[in-house]
């Protein structure tokens, strides 16, 4: 799987939309972006993926570059509760036949300032 | 009730103990897996399980075995615990060969060896 390369830690004003980064330049073609947030010491909690077009669902939207090198992810009104370690992770789709490793790097911790 | 619940949620105990961590999951999924979660860092795969007779070491099996007894079980057992053994420990579940995308982890374990 390819590796991911995103901040340390992010702050975002309650309200604002929280934009989170992350270079995935090494990326193959039938990789998908993948990701998760941890709150507090929580189990991951899965938000949202997609391969080449951008995605949107409840929790947000996941803005892929057109040479896939890069993402970003896009909570549209930060609440505190919002307050998380991010994490971007790409993987091969799941099959039956494996393709079953979540790789989690040290992720993004988004801080939501009240 | 929780769909994905793991017992005990904490544990203290001394190097040399043998010490059983259970995951149970009402979801019906197929998948199980085990992950470790070291202060700061990501999560790193320990084993997994497709079904009841399918058993696969992940990144950082040595020093754990695992047993899957049913389909909603998976339990995690560490035959003679270290100190560097010493983490937060999550069970995750998902039917991701049946094309969800996402896996759903349990509220973790957190233990600590003397």
């Amino acid at each position: 799987d390819a590796k991911t390369t995103q901040p340390t830690s992010m702050d975002c004003a309650e309200g604002r939309a929280a934009n989170l980064p992350c270079n995935h330049s090494t990326i193959s073609g039938n990789e998908y972006v993948y990701w998760y947030r941890q709150i507090h010491s929580q189990g991951p909690q899965y938000i949202i993926h997609g391969l080449k077009n951008n995605e949107t669902n409840e929790m947000a939207s996941l803005i892929i570059t057109e040479d896939r090198k890069s993402s970003t992810l896009i909570l549209p009104h930060a609440t505190l509760r919002d307050t998380a370690v991010y994490y971007c992770i790409v993987r091969l789709a799941p099959s039956n036949f494996g393709n079953e490793k979540l790789t989690f790097g040290t992720g993004t911790r988004l801080t939501i300032i009240p | 009730d929780a769909d994905v619940t793991q017992t005990p949620r904490n544990r203290i105990t001394k190097t040399g103990k043998r010490i059983m961590l259970e995951c149970s999951q009402t979801k019906g999924h197929d998948r199980m897996y085990w992950y470790r979660q070291d202060p700061g860092l990501g999560l790193q795969l320990i084993y997994y399980s497709f079904d009841v007779k399918d058993i696969n070491k992940g990144e950082i099996s040595d020093g754990y075995s695992v047993s899957r007894q049913a389909q909603a079980k998976f339990s995690l057992s560490l035959e003679s615990a270290i100190p560097n053994q010493t983490a937060l420990y999550f069970c995750a579940t998902s039917n991701e060969g049946q094309g969800l995308n996402e896996q759903f982890f349990g509220p973790g374990t957190r233990l600590t060896v003397l």
